[in-house]
């Protein structure tokens, strides 16, 4: 299996911050990278599908980036309701995986 | 707007089977660009893809479930679901459907999720 860690787990971020989460696969997964936002009582929402590719209705302040085996989210100028938990998730290969996930909470 | 709603028991006892239906609404499950997906997250845990079945009926599962999780679609009722045998206290867990990219370019993202079902493990 295709192991995928995130870094950090957990952030602390001001309104109006730039935040990035990073994402490191096992081994290449070219650009099958995908990113959600989760948040407590709500289904998970896709922001990032293949790397960079921001999905529709998801605002131009979520961005991702990398290849290969590195990744990153980056969201700038942070609002109110971003604070949530990011995943991202590898579908190079059966089994899919998710990383760990990273919080990002209320400075 | 295609919406995914799960339904099934709450609470299943251990060693019995876990059920559960997806049924999707404002679009057909017979799309040829889609497969439609499960997903779980334990208590306080992370996402766990469960499996993956397309509306021919190809599936594809995940390993670590030790053959215990079954998937069929039904295109009359425009549903999919999950059957998970055996299920222990670890089986409990936050149960998504997902509508699953499969375009050779983006294959497997879960772009349309259900609102998810807690479903619970005990006797």
């Amino acid at each position: 299996d295709i192991q995928m860690t995130q870094s950090p787990s957990s952030l602390s971020a001001s309104v109006g911050d730039r935040v990035t989460i990073t994402c490191r696969a096992s081994q290449s997964i070219t650009t099958f990278l995908h990113w959600y936002q989760a948040r407590p009582g709500k289904a998970p929402k896709l922001l990032i599908y293949v790397g960079s590719t921001l999905q529709s209705g998801i605002p131009s302040r979520f961005s991702g980036s990398g290849s290969g085996t590195d990744f990153t989210l980056t969201i700038s100028n942070v609002q109110p309701e971003d604070f949530a938990t990011y995943y991202c998730q590898q579908s190079y290969s059966v089994p899919y995986t998710f990383g760990q996930g990273t919080k990002v909470e209320i400075k | 707007q295609l919406q995914l709603q799960e339904s099934g028991p709450g609470l299943v006892k251990p060693s019995e089977t876990l059920s559960l239906t997806c049924t999707v609404s404002g679009g057909s499950i017979s799309s040829r660009s889609h497969y439609w997906g499960w997903v779980r997250q334990p208590p306080g845990k992370g996402l766990e893809w469960i499996g993956n079945i397309y509306y021919s009926g190809a599936t594809y599962y995940n390993p670590s479930l030790k053959s215990r999780a079954t998937t069929s679609v039904d295109t009359s009722k425009n549903q999919f679901s999950l059957r998970l045998t055996s299920v222990t206290a670890a089986d409990t867990a936050i149960y998504y459907c997902a509508r699953v990219t499969s375009a050779i370019t983006t294959q497997g993202a879960f772009d349309i999720w259900g609102q998810g079902t807690l479903v619970t493990v005990s006797s």
